[in-house]
């Protein structure tokens, strides 16, 4: 199994609506996790940091975060075409490297 | 958020030559740094771990002569890729860790190497 499974997509959605990301992990043990974003040719940004259970949002995203079922989520509101790219989530791993899951590919229709 | 760069930003060179790629963490001090490469349509691959002051950590099937890694400073590792061939064309992207309580990651914007 691997450590981080995400639905590669393509995820389309119309401009305006919301997108939600989903992310299941394997490690009970992770507390906290990452969602970057990765437009095409360039590298991964930092989007979102969670490490509580619940909701945490910040502007139009909001992640959230169940431990006890193993997922972390990402929805988007008010779809923008800008925000077509790949989302990728990771478990926070301290110093060593971040494992990613295959990322999901969104695609915002106008 | 911190801010990582990566110098240069693209490079072509001839097959046969050596390239040095810098990943510098500006606005704060990495001990640990991560270097990637990303074919196209491909997922981030890990190429090796970067330890200040110390051997980096290589993953399985990567050549630790060919692509070597120094991590002479706080602030600054280097990657250089030996005797380039056109199968090395690809995205290198570096990471690094903060440090602090969370230990966030940050990329670099990535070197597009091309070997002709």
């Amino acid at each position: 199994q691997k450590e981080v499974e995400q639905n590669s997509g393509p995820l389309s959605v119309p401009e305006g609506a919301i997108a939600s990301l989903n992310c299941t992990y394997s490690d009970r043990g992770s507390q906290s996790f990452f969602w970057y974003r990765q437009y095409s040719g360039k590298s991964p940004e930092l989007i979102m940091f969670i490490y509580s259970n619940g909701d945490k949002e910040d502007g139009r995203f909001t992640a959230q975060l169940n431990k006890a079922s193993q997922y972390v989520s990402l929805l988007i509101r008010d779809s923008q075409p800008s925000d077509s790219a790949t989302y990728l989530c990771a478990p926070n791993t301290g110093r060593r490297a971040l494992t990613f899951g295959s990322g999901t590919r969104l695609q915002v229709q106008p | 958020g911190a801010v990582v760069s990566q110098h240069p930003s693209w490079v072509i060179c001839k097959s046969g030559t050596s390239v040095k790629i810098e990943c510098r963490s500006l606005d704060f001090q990495a001990t640990t740094m991560f270097w990637y490469r990303q074919f196209p349509k491909q997922s981030l691959m890990l190429m090796a771990t970067s330890n200040e002051g110390s051997k980096a950590t290589y993953e399985q099937g990567v050549e630790k002569d060919k692509f070597l890694i120094n991590h002479a400073s706080l602030t600054l590792s280097t990657l250089t890729v030996t005797s380039a061939h056109p199968e090395d064309s690809s995205f290198y992207i570096c990471s690094a860790a903060t440090g602090d309580s969370t230990d966030t990651q940050y990329f670099g914007p990535g070197t597009r190497l091309t070997v002709l």
